[in-house]
């Protein structure tokens, strides 16, 4: 799906808490959805993949789930650290391309 | 491993001027690499993927004589904008996608900023 924000949703969350950011994708098509955090300045920095023929997989305190009847993603963070605070984003592959789309992106501010 | 640089990392030129931005994947191979252009508080848009030894293939309301692309080697793809002007101001992001691999690595990215 083409999604682009114009601005960022922000989620805050204390130090310690979980946290839980959400994408919604539209195109069925998609066999490939991934995680990206971005902090200021720098480029997109891999979190966590997902295929589409799983629903959950997990790392190391993330956890993304795919749920494909309702096109949603979700990526949970345990403990959220302060070093956590960046800007998430969820981008999709369409079956046999090469080329990511991503979503809007969500702001992650975590308060000491 | 995986590793993709961008040089330069910002750059202030002056409107009317050309500026060209590298991009090279430092320890892999990549016959794909992905130019994303970003504006303040959104989100990555691509703007056109190139492909080593081939024509960049430029997405919709792109224009590919002002956003030249050159894929020469497998490590390195270069995006020139050409004439620019102060609305071409953002941050310039490519990605190269490892022969074999699912994943695109990402740059770190260029300021440009057009006066």
């Amino acid at each position: 799906g083409e999604s682009v924000g114009l601005h960022l949703p922000t989620l805050s969350v204390q130090e310690g808490d979980n946290s839980i950011i959400n994408c919604a994708y539209s195109n069925s098509a998609s066999d490939y959805f991934i995680w990206y955090k971005q902090e200021s300045g720098k480029g997109p920095q891999f979190i966590i993949d997902i295929r589409s023929n799983m629903d959950k997989r997990q790392g190391q305190r993330v956890t993304v789930l795919l749920n494909k009847t309702v096109k949603h993603l979700s990526l949970q963070i345990a403990a959220t650290q302060p070093g956590d605070s960046a800007v998430y984003f969820c981008a999709e592959r369409e079956n046999a391309g090469n080329m990511l789309t991503f979503g809007g992106g969500t702001r992650l501010m975590v308060k000491p | 491993g995986a590793v993709v640089s961008q040089h330069p990392s910002w750059v202030i030129c002056k409107s009317g001027t050309s500026v060209k931005i590298e991009c090279r994947s430092l320890d892999f191979q990549a016959t794909t690499m992905f130019w994303y252009r970003q504006f303040p508080k959104q989100s990555l848009m691509l703007m056109a993927t190139s492909n080593e030894g081939s024509k960049a293939t430029y997405e919709q309301g792109v224009e590919k004589d002002k956003f030249l692309i050159n894929h020469a080697s497998l490590t390195l793809s270069t995006l020139t904008v050409t004439s620019a002007h102060p609305e071409d101001s953002s941050f310039y992001i490519c990605s190269a996608l490892k022969v074999g691999a699912w994943e695109q690595f990402f740059g770190p990215g260029t300021r440009l900023t057009v006066l």
